[in-house]
């Protein structure tokens, strides 16, 4: 089955400045990644997403690149505020017909300091 | 409109006692999945539903877990007897027709087990 690696565990940055966290995927198959935060008590949300028919993908101050080769994806938030602060996690799927299970990394809690 | 709801929001038990939990999923989405979230990593799926159909539970404990999603709508995890090892926070998620890959989770169930 799919294993996802997720780095680092933890992240701090001073706020305004960027953002960057790792995720390795083993499955070469693997076609959809999503990226979740999740706050303190709550539901994991999604935030954004790529499907391994694009390398980048951008929405405001959040990116997300895929190399298919090497099986790594990057989550990059820019210009980092407080409330960017959360556990993200990075997810790997492949989805044909009706298979459709997201393997999740462990999560980073990064933390925006102001 | 409404996302997934969850309920209850908390459970404390003993252990050895059985233990319910209830899934309403986003309206019209036909997937609806089970995961358990262990306190600082990622989820897991527990069991994942088309319709009413239980399409994969692989990693489903079924010596003491199972789970139900009768009119392919609402489901319910249960698990019986308890053991300590059960805390987690139990997460409900559900995705949209055919094809959807989106994962929308609700605010998941924290059982404590003691």
């Amino acid at each position: 089955g799919e294993n996802v690696e997720q780095h680092p565990s933890t992240l701090s940055v001073q706020e305004g400045d960027s953002a960057v966290i790792k995720c390795t995927y083993s499955d070469s198959a693997s076609n959809y990644f999503p990226w979740y935060k999740q706050e303190l008590g709550k539901r994991p949300q999604l935030i954004i997403d790529i499907r391994s028919n694009v390398g980048e993908k951008k929405d405001q101050r959040i990116a997300v690149t895929l190399n298919k080769t090497a099986k790594h994806f990057s989550l990059h938030i820019t210009e980092t505020q407080p409330e960017d602060s959360a556990v993200y996690f990075c997810a790997a799927t492949f989805s044909s017909g009706s298979a459709r299970q997201l393997t999740f990394g462990s999560g980073t809690q990064l933390t925006v300091l102001p | 409109e409404a996302g997934v709801v969850q309920s209850p929001r908390y459970k404390i038990i003993e252990k050895k006692q059985p233990v319910a939990f209830w899934c309403n999923p986003i309206s019209g989405h036909n997937t609806l999945y089970w995961y358990r979230q262990n306190l600082g990593q990622g989820p897991e799926l527990l069991i994942r539903y088309e319709n009413e159909e239980a399409v994969d539970d692989s990693q489903l404990p079924k010596d003491r877990f199972s789970a139900e999603r009768l009119k392919g709508v609402d489901s319910t995890l249960k698990i019986q007897p308890a053991e300590l090892g059960d805390s987690a926070v139990y997460l409900c998620a559900s995705s949209g027709a055919s094809g959807s890959l989106t994962q929308y989770f609700g605010p998941g169930t924290r059982l404590t087990v003691l």
